[in-house]
């Protein structure tokens, strides 16, 4: 099961800052807190990803409350071309090879950009 | 550097038929994971194959089926196709490392009708 939990929808006017939140309340330390986008029918989109501190790339900050229970993904000036499903996803370290990687995918948030 | 590179992009198949997808990681990563999008569904993780081994796996039947080779390519393959198996099959590659703050890289996807 997903060990996040987001809005189902979201709206934002276009050149305005899009905040998406993000719970993930039992996150384990060494988890790392993931954010993907999704536009239609295509493939997943990687944005950022962190552990404690606030990250920012060219795309978008994100913020992780001090707890880490909870975090925001920042879209600075969200643009028509932004609307998507937006997914958060907590992801372990891994202890070994043999354990592999996996994404668990929650329902994410659909982000509708208004001009 | 070339992403992700997923073939067919489109396939249309018959119930009971046997399908072949393939995947071409990016250049310099040995990890391949696969997953499956459907609406009611959403995105599942079939399984992982890292240099050749399958790493992980998903809960899915012994119909769905993977294999990696020397160069990272992966394949799958779904046997004795159901009308339940239509969907957008998604291929992610990523060094293979073991830290969860490894990226995974996803590809368009194949879309799978079965009629």
């Amino acid at each position: 099961d997903a060990k996040t939990t987001q809005p189902p929808s979201m709206d934002c006017a276009e050149g305005r800052a899009a905040n998406l939140p993000c719970n993930h309340s039992t996150i384990s330390g060494n988890e790392y807190v993931y954010w993907y986008r999704q536009i239609h029918s295509q493939g997943p989109q990687y944005i950022i990803h962190g552990l404690k501190n606030n990250e920012t790339n060219e795309m978008a900050s994100l913020i992780i409350t001090e707890d880490r229970k909870s975090s925001t993904l920042i879209l600075p000036h969200a643009t028509l071309r932004d609307t998507a499903v937006y997914y958060c996803i907590v992801r372990p370290h891994l202890e070994s090879y043999n354990q592999g990687g996996k994404l668990i995918f929650g329902q994410g948030t659909e982000l509708s950009v208004k001009p | 550097k070339a992403g992700v590179t997923q073939t067919p992009r489109y396939l249309i198949k018959t119930r009971g038929q046997q399908v072949t997808l393939s995947c071409s990681p990016i250049s310099g990563h040995r990890s391949v994971s696969w997953y499956q999008q459907t609406p009611g569904q959403g995105l599942q993780f079939l399984f992982e194959y890292f240099s050749e081994t399958q790493r992980n796996k998903g809960n899915f039947p012994g119909r769905f089926s993977g294999r990696q080779f020397s160069n990272s390519r992966s394949e799958m393959n779904v046997s004795t196709l159901e009308l339940g198996d239509s969907a957008l099959y998604l291929c992610a590659s990523s060094l293979g490392g073991t830290s969860g703050g490894e990226t995974q890289y996803f590809g368009p996807g194949t879309r799978l009708l079965v009629l």
